[in-house]
């Protein structure tokens, strides 16, 4: 069973375009988050979110926006898509009570733009 | 300054080391602090999770946390090839989102 999932695992596209990734996780967590991971190995919060609030990382651009059509699904949305926004996407998901922060990552999806 | 600061390796030993991987930090807010182990194209999974300091053992591995120097660290007791991978510290105060390390790449040789 797969506890957090991504789709596509891979995207390739144009400078300009606008592209989604979705995000499932079947573990019953209430909160969610996108997560991005450039060359380097740096994994970067940009988003965490339950039904609650959301929390934006300032540094994030808004031509990216997070959209949970549920509790188990949150999706990100980037509009007019930029060389500099080649990276690995991570989703995740956790419990935001009972005093832990342990935090379940999908397999990511590798976005390049061309 | 980065918030968290973590040596980026690469790190290689031979099969039966003892291994060493640390962070240091700078928010004193810090309180919940997560070794998270990454395999090439994968997604990041959860290795150690410590709540303010001391030390925590789980198997060969242990993570210890010593916020007065505001340090933790990873040890991992005879090391495997199968131990090869990205090892990131990631910790967090009330806020509930994670401030990452760069991540120390280890390869552990046969």
């Amino acid at each position: 069973d797969t506890a957090v999932s991504q789709t596509p695992k891979y995207l390739v596209t144009q400078m300009g375009n606008d592209k989604s990734i979705k995000c499932e996780q079947n573990l019953g967590h209430d909160t969610m988050y996108w997560y991005k991971q450039d060359s380097k190995k740096f994994l970067k919060i940009m988003f965490s979110y339950n039904n609650k609030e959301l929390i934006i990382n300032e540094t994030v651009p808004n031509r990216f926006s997070p959209k949970s059509p549920d509790k188990a699904h949150l999706n990100l949305h980037i509009n007019s898509l930029e060389l500099g926004d080649s990276a690995v996407y991570f989703c995740a998901s956790s419990h935001a009570s009972g005093g832990t922060y342990e935090q379940y990552f999908g397999p990511g999806t590798r976005l390049t733009v061309t | 300054q980065k918030e968290v600061e973590q040596d980026p390796g690469p790190l290689s030993v031979p099969e039966g080391a003892i291994v060493s991987l640390n962070c240091t930090y700078s928010n004193s807010a810090f309180q919940y602090f997560m070794w998270y182990r990454q395999y090439s194209r994968k997604g990041p999974e959860l290795l150690m999770y410590t709540y303010s300091s001391g030390n925590k053992e789980d198997g060969r591995f242990t993570a210890q946390v010593d916020k007065s120097s505001k340090y933790i660290s990873l040890f991992i007791r005879d090391s495997q090839p199968s131990d090869s991978a990205t090892y990131l510290c990631a910790m967090t105060g009330s806020a509930r989102q994670l401030t990452f390390g760069s991540g120390t790449q280890l390869t552990v040789l046969p």
